[in-house]
């Protein structure tokens, strides 16, 4: 079934422990997106990547980093986790905006949990 | 930049009956997207409709539709015969159509679908 797929689906960290959520597309998107979810605050952007190769900084980058060695794989790291950082974490896809395709939205996964202590 | 706000965090509806979520958006761009995500107890992101700013008509799928107003930078959903499943949290979305630009969501409505 074509889709996003991430991982783990949960998980308790202590704080300063490194950690990599795992996020991979099996539909050719180039872009590709990682978001957070906070109650009463949505969705924020962590960070993205137009195409395979580069990334940007979104609303929330501080703590976090990622890669885009391909086209499906985007996976995101936490250095050194701490308790603000406990959300739920999810990954997107679409085609790139701004290349003259219609986007119809994004794809999500399913996220997520992450829980730091 | 731009901003989406939901003034509702929480919303209630008796079944078969019909609800409005309310989306407003801030924005100096002309040509944009609009969507409306649901997000059910599974945490799924789902996609309910989706609006393109340079159509006038208003977008709808079925028992959802939109009151899509440009000058006033609003978007609110319109669930008709609301169903037990349709309980979720929904996202309003905005997303610039030219150029670079993320997905920009608010803060979100809790809509619950009482028997």
């Amino acid at each position: 079934i074509a889709g996003i797929t991430q991982a783990p689906t949960s998980q308790i960290l202590a704080a300063g422990r490194r950690m990599t959520l795992r996020c991979t597309q099996d539909m050719r998107h180039n872009a590709m997106y990682w978001y957070r979810q906070d109650l009463g605050l949505g969705l924020r952007l962590i960070h993205y990547s137009n195409t395979a190769g580069t990334t940007g900084k979104g609303e929330v980058p501080d703590g976090y980093s990622v890669s885009r060695a391909n086209t499906d794989d985007f996976p995101l790291t936490l250095a050194s986790a701490v308790p603000s950082q406990t959300s739920v974490y999810f990954c997107a896809s679409s085609d790139s905006p701004g290349q003259g395709k219609r986007i119809y939205g994004y794809t999500f996964g399913s996220g997520t949990r992450l829980t730091v202590v | 930049a731009q901003t989406v706000t939901q003034s509702q965090p929480e919303m209630s509806v008796q079944e078969a009956e019909t609800v409005t979520l309310s989306c407003t958006y801030d924005t100096s761009e002309n040509n944009y997207y609009l969507f409306w995500y649901k997000q059910p107890p599974s945490r799924q992101m789902i996609l309910v409709i989706r609006q393109e700013a340079y159509k006038q008509q208003n977008a709808t799928e079925n028992r959802f539709s939109v009151n899509f107003q440009k000058a006033a930078k609003s978007f609110s959903l319109k669930i008709s015969d609301s169903q037990l499943g349709d309980t979720a949290m929904y996202f309003c979305a905005f997303m610039k159509r030219i150029g670079w630009g993320d997905m920009r969501f608010g803060a979100g409505t809790r809509l619950t679908v009482k028997p």
